[in-house]
């Protein structure tokens, strides 16, 4: 079974532009979360979606939202990009989101805003 | 748990030994906790979960001890590999009908030869 896909693994920006981040789920995992991570703050929970249905959102600023699709693939978008946000972007699938299911990662999305 | 940034906290074990990792967690109702490792360029790994109506879980050279009196988590790890080098996360779920975990800062964890 593949695991949890984050396309693109690099991206370079400038401040002002918007990015669009995917993550496409385990086969048969129906949620997917989102994760902020810098060296300086760790693993901060963005949002997390369920059967296309946002379940839970962070601390962050509106710019930053995210939707799922029927096939449970998820996309992640920031606009007005601002130099603090430079990080790896993680999703995370799991099953189910009403129970303790572990959370599978990607391998992340490395955003650098210049 | 929280995360409260600033430096990592680091851990230098030699190899062969056995590492403990230490994790203190902030909510007196959470539930259910898990241990991740993040090998560098990668995503977090799972490693073990444990409920809290258990206070010692094992698993493949992993063992990770609940102790709900003060609110501790450890994550001991048999016979340390140079494998084993990664930053070591805890995280609780705090209960309720959200299932959302609360992440720890992570401790880098050193093999030295």
């Amino acid at each position: 079974k593949a695991g949890v896909t984050q396309t693109p693994r690099y991206l370079i920006k400038t401040r002002g532009q918007q990015v669009t981040l995917s993550c496409s789920p385990i086969s048969g995992h129906r949620s997917v979360s989102w994760y902020q991570q810098t060296p300086g703050q760790g693993l901060q929970f963005l949002f997390e979606y369920f059967s296309e249905t946002q379940r839970n959102k962070g601390n962050f600023p509106g710019r930053f939202s995210g939707r799922q699709f029927s096939n449970s693939r998820s996309e992640m978008n920031v606009s007005t990009l601002e130099l603090g946000d430079s990080a790896l972007y993680l999703c995370a699938s799991r099953l189910d989101a009403s129970t303790n299911e572990k959370l599978f990662f990607g391998s992340g999305t490395q955003l650098s805003v210049l | 748990g929280e995360s409260v940034g600033l430096h990592l906290p680091t851990l230098s074990v030699q190899e062969g030994d056995n590492s403990i990792i230490n994790c203190a967690y902030s909510n007196s109702a959470s539930d259910y906790f898990i241990w991740y490792k993040q090998e560098s360029g990668k995503g977090p790994q799972f490693i073990i979960d444990i409920r809290s109506n258990m206070d010692k879980r094992q698993g493949q050279r992993v063992t990770v001890l609940l102790n709900k009196t003060v609110k501790h988590l450890s994550l001991q790890i048999a016979a340390t590999q140079p494998g084993d080098s990664a930053v070591y996360f805890c995280a609780e779920n705090i209960g309720g009908s959200n299932y959302q975990l609360i992440w720890g800062a992570g401790t880098k964890l050193i093999i030295k030869p």
